[in-house]
């Protein structure tokens, strides 16, 4: 079985601040995705990475998939309220295959 | 922008009674997906769905549950003889076939 877990479970911070939300397996992803959820929403795509390694920037939020694909990050510079959400990984082990989820980081901007 | 629909998005029912989940994927997605998030749980996998048939399900996913796409555009979950520990959100996602998947905003399921 295949374990993401996710750290901080929650985080809340004042406004401007930085943060990272981390996301960790024993596994190997081919895939990971990270997904913003809003209450009685479904998860909203906001990025996947594929390469180990890899970094993309989504604006003020940038994600990092591992050399190994065990393990990815995000952070946000300068937070805001808006960023305020529940923050979720998912990884995949093959095109078409499940996704393995994380546990969430909820996370909270304070103005 | 694309999305996945899902109907209803609240549904009450009796325990012991059948309930069928509904879910239109996006267009030109070939990959189908269930999942269920119990209330304060994490988001757990039931199954995939391709080219008309189950391609991978998850230990959850017993004979209390079947999924179908009855056309070209349905792609639905039906769970018979519901149970009280059958109450969650479920998702349903699809996906190109090398694309990440998209979700729905889920089918609150409350079984009384």
């Amino acid at each position: 079985t295949q374990l993401l877990e996710q750290s901080p479970q929650f985080l809340s911070i004042q406004e401007g601040e930085n943060l990272t939300v981390y996301c960790n397996s024993s596994s190997v992803f081919s895939s990971l995705q990270w997904y913003r959820q809003e209450p009685g929403e479904g998860p909203v795509l906001l990025v996947t990475v594929v390469t180990g390694g890899e970094v993309k920037k989504l604006k003020r939020l940038t994600f990092q998939f591992g050399d190994a694909r065990k393990d990815s990050s995000l952070h946000i510079t300068a937070a805001q309220p808006g960023d305020t959400g529940l923050y979720l990984c998912a990884g995949e082990r093959n095109a078409g295959n499940m996704l393995t989820f994380g546990g969430g980081t909820r996370l909270m901007v304070k103005p | 922008e694309p999305e996945v629909t899902q109907t209803p998005s609240h549904q009450v029912t009796q325990m012991g009674q059948e309930v069928i989940l509904r879910c239109v994927p996006i267009s030109n997605h070939l990959y189908f997906y269930w999942y269920r998030q119990i209330l304060g749980q994490k988001v757990e996998f039931l199954v995939s769905f391709y080219n008309n048939e189950i391609s991978e399900k998850s230990e959850i996913f017993d004979d209390q549950f079947s999924v179908e796409r009855p056309d070209g555009s349905n792609f639905t979950l039906k769970i018979r003889s519901t149970k009280l520990e059958d109450s969650a959100m479920y998702f349903c996602a699809s996906s190109e076939s090398s694309g990440p998947q998209h979700f729905g905003d889920g089918t609150r399921l409350s079984i009384l």
